[in-house]
């Protein structure tokens, strides 16, 4: 069975910092990988996709990287952390693009 | 405007009773989809549709792509029903991107 797995599940960190989140998929060979955000009481916004090993493809420009290193791993970044990235991030991965997407617990996080 | 645009906002059901939530959208979407928010955050998919009716248990979910809507239907609310249901639709200029609705806040009340 497929597993996804998101670390860590919460983050509190200060303006300016560096940031790190992490995604994992076992179980799915070339699965399509998905992160999203919500802002507290938000909708949701998708930020990233990676259809491939080493290809991302932005979706909205929030001051934020993301990077596939390995097939099963999904890495969202940014070097200066902002006020407005505080949030709920989710990580998903679908079979194909025209499937649903199934998605992890998320990383609550809190910038102060 | 909201390109994908959800009512009610909010809504407070009395267990047993039945519901409709609806997207419209201002966008030409091929897909949609339905996801519940638990309150710890939790995302599920709920149905993933092309223009048709899918059912499952008692949910029902339709999507008329001509009309640009897609209606969710809870048939028998319990209180497991409570959350934010989110509708998305893909962009109507790259498959892969999807656009969310607001949610609709449901409260079962018992």
């Amino acid at each position: 069975a497929q597993t996804i797995h998101q670390w860590p599940v919460a983050e509190i960190k200060a303006v300016g910092s560096p940031l790190s989140l992490g995604c994992t998929i076992k179980g799915k060979s070339s699965p399509n990988l998905y992160w999203y955000w919500q802002a507290t009481g938000g909708t949701l916004q998708q930020l990233f996709y990676s259809i491939t090993v080493g290809q991302v493809e932005s979706v909205v420009q929030l001051n934020l990287s993301a990077s596939r290193p390995k097939d099963d791993q999904f890495i969202l970044s940014t070097e200066k952390l902002l006020l407005s990235h505080s949030g709920f991030y989710l990580c998903a991965w679908s079979p194909q693009f025209n499937q649903a997407p199934l998605f992890g617990e998320g990383t609550r996080l809190s910038v102060l | 405007g909201d390109k994908v645009k959800q009512s009610p906002s909010a809504l407070s059901l009395q267990e047993g009773t039945n519901s409709a939530l609806r997207c419209n959208f201002s966008i030409a979407a091929t897909t949609v989809q339905w996801f519940l928010q638990n309150p710890r955050g939790s995302l599920i998919n709920l149905f993933y549709l092309v223009p048709g009716t899918k059912e499952n248990g008692r949910l029902k979910s339709a999507f008329d792509s001509k009309e640009s809507y897609s209606t969710l239907h809870i048939r028998d609310a319990q209180l497991e029903d409570s959350g934010t249901y989110f509708c998305a639709a893909d962009s109507d200029t790259n498959a892969y991107k999807v656009i969310f609705g607001k949610g609709t806040h449901l409260h079962v009340l018992p």
